[in-house]
């Protein structure tokens, strides 16, 4: 069964520091990896799409790292800021010639950043 | 802005009523999709859309019904609601089929619906 898990769970960093956020996919074969941010009462929005040939994109103050060989990836934000608190969401997409139509999304790990 | 939006983003149910949650995108978006997400869990697929007059079912479609009339619109119908079906959903769309490749899934606001 496809699975995606993601870690910590929940995590408190003050301003400005960096924090690492970690996903472990069992997706395969694999196509591609997406990193969306929730902010409480919205929909996600898409940070970052990473094909399985990439092993870094970046956007902004985010960057994902891949690799698909231990089928691991992690988030990094860099000097946080206090809206960047939101649930970060892992979504693995198999490879669909696999007959499979659907992606497979992490439960997130809730960022808190205080002043 | 152009997005998806989501009609209503709030409504408590009795069981056994029925009510029906309205997408709608203005990207001229092919795909659409239904998703729910609870608590301590992942979005899980209802159904989806792959063009207008079409839907199929997702990873768990019991107790919903979908159409897609137009293709801005997609509807999510709830015959007769459970507990089971307080959630909150959220709508999606996208130009090209989401698995293939790195294209983006954009998502509505959510809907919360509680039923009693």
């Amino acid at each position: 069964k496809n699975q995606v898990e993601q870690s910590p769970q929940s995590l408190i960093i003050l301003e400005g520091k960096n924090c690492t956020l970690q996903c472990n996919y069992t997706v395969s074969p694999f196509s591609n990896l997406r990193w969306y941010k929730q902010d409480t009462g919205r929909g996600p929005v898409s940070l970052t799409i990473m094909t399985f040939s990439e092993n870094t994109k970046s956007n902004g103050r985010y960057t994902a790292t891949l690799d698909a060989d231990t089928k691991q990836s992690s988030l990094h934000i860099t000097a946080s800021q206090l809206s960047d608190s939101a649930s970060y969401i892992c979504v693995v997409s198999p490879y669909s010639g696999a007959g499979s139509y659907q992606l497979t999304f992490g439960k997130g790990t809730k960022l808190s950043v205080i002043p | 802005n152009a997005g998806v939006t989501q009609t209503p983003k709030f409504r408590v149910l009795k069981t056994g009523q029925s009510m029906t949650l309205l997408c709608a995108q203005d990207m001229n978006h092919e795909y659409m999709y239904w998703y729910r997400q609870d608590p301590g869990m992942g979005l899980r697929l209802i159904h989806y859309s792959v063009g207008e007059g079409t839907t199929a079912k997702g990873e768990v479609p019991d107790g919903y019904n979908v159409s897609r009339l137009k293709k801005q619109n997609f509807l999510l119908g709830l015959e007769s609601a459970a507990p089971s079906q307080t959630s909150v959903y959220f709508c999606a769309s996208s130009y090209v089929w989401v698995p293939d490749g790195a294209n983006v899934l954009t998502f509505g606001a959510g809907s919360r619906l509680t039923v009693l």
